[in-house]
């Protein structure tokens, strides 16, 4: 789905380094999500927002931080990479808990 | 707290042979389960939520409240519904997305 977009898709980096990754989306919602995807662990909730005031700690959310730039912008920033940060990352919008998340192509994220 | 289990890590099955993907759920109050599959490649998408009582692509699944249970079925097994496949749990309101640790369907000729 075009309209979940995640910059960059693919970033090797070094243990230290500070890394952003942004996402942007044109579906209008107000319910912005970063996952995290492990093997074997499933998908986890880094940080939420349910608008662009609002900002709220996921399951994992040590070692991350997130800036909520407008509605369609939600970009999660690792202050000091490690290497067990080491991830496909996911953005996803909704318009609800209830309904359908919306879900980017994902960031592959190395660090060295 | 709301917790979602998926008990196989793989399920490995010929075409035409029925699927079940089980999904058992923990969860106080009256939940929202879902079906995400990701196929190679691709990203997340749903599949199907209970609410809707829909069959995508041929799966159905029932919610159990008595066993709290979201099995995924489909009674003829086909090669492109080789993919992981998440059950999802909301609890509505304010509440977020649990996801399972997922179930990698391999369907084979």
């Amino acid at each position: 789905d075009a309209d979940v977009t995640q910059t960059p898709r693919n970033r090797i980096t070094k243990t230290g380094k500070r890394i952003m990754l942004e996402c942007s989306q044109t579906k209008g919602h107000d319910r912005m999500y970063w996952y995290r995807q492990d093997p074997g662990l499933g998908l986890r909730l880094i940080y939420y927002s349910f608008d662009v005031k609002d900002i709220n700690k996921g399951e994992i959310s040590d070692g991350y931080s997130v800036s909520r730039q407008a509605q369609a912008k939600f970009s999660l920033s690792l202050e000091s990479a490690i290497p067990n940060q080491t991830a496909l990352y996911f953005c996803a919008t909704s318009d609800s808990p209830n309904f359908e998340q919306f879900f980017g192509p994902g960031t592959r994220l190395t660090v060295l | 707290a709301q917790r979602v289990t998926q008990p196989e890590k793989l399920l490995s099955v010929f075409k035409g042979a029925p699927v079940e993907l089980k999904c058992n759920y923990s969860y106080s109050g009256s939940p929202e389960l879902f079906w995400y599959v990701q196929y190679s490649r691709q990203r997340l998408q749903l599949l199907l939520r209970h609410i809707s009582r829909e069959s995508i692509k041929g799966f159905t699944a029932d919610l159990n409240k008595g066993e709290t249970s979201f099995h995924l079925k489909k009674p003829f097994a086909q090669e492109e519904d080789s993919a992981m496949y998440y059950c999802a749990l909301s609890g509505g309101g304010y509440s977020t997305l649990t996801f399972g640790k997922g179930t990698m369907l391999l369907v084979s000729p």
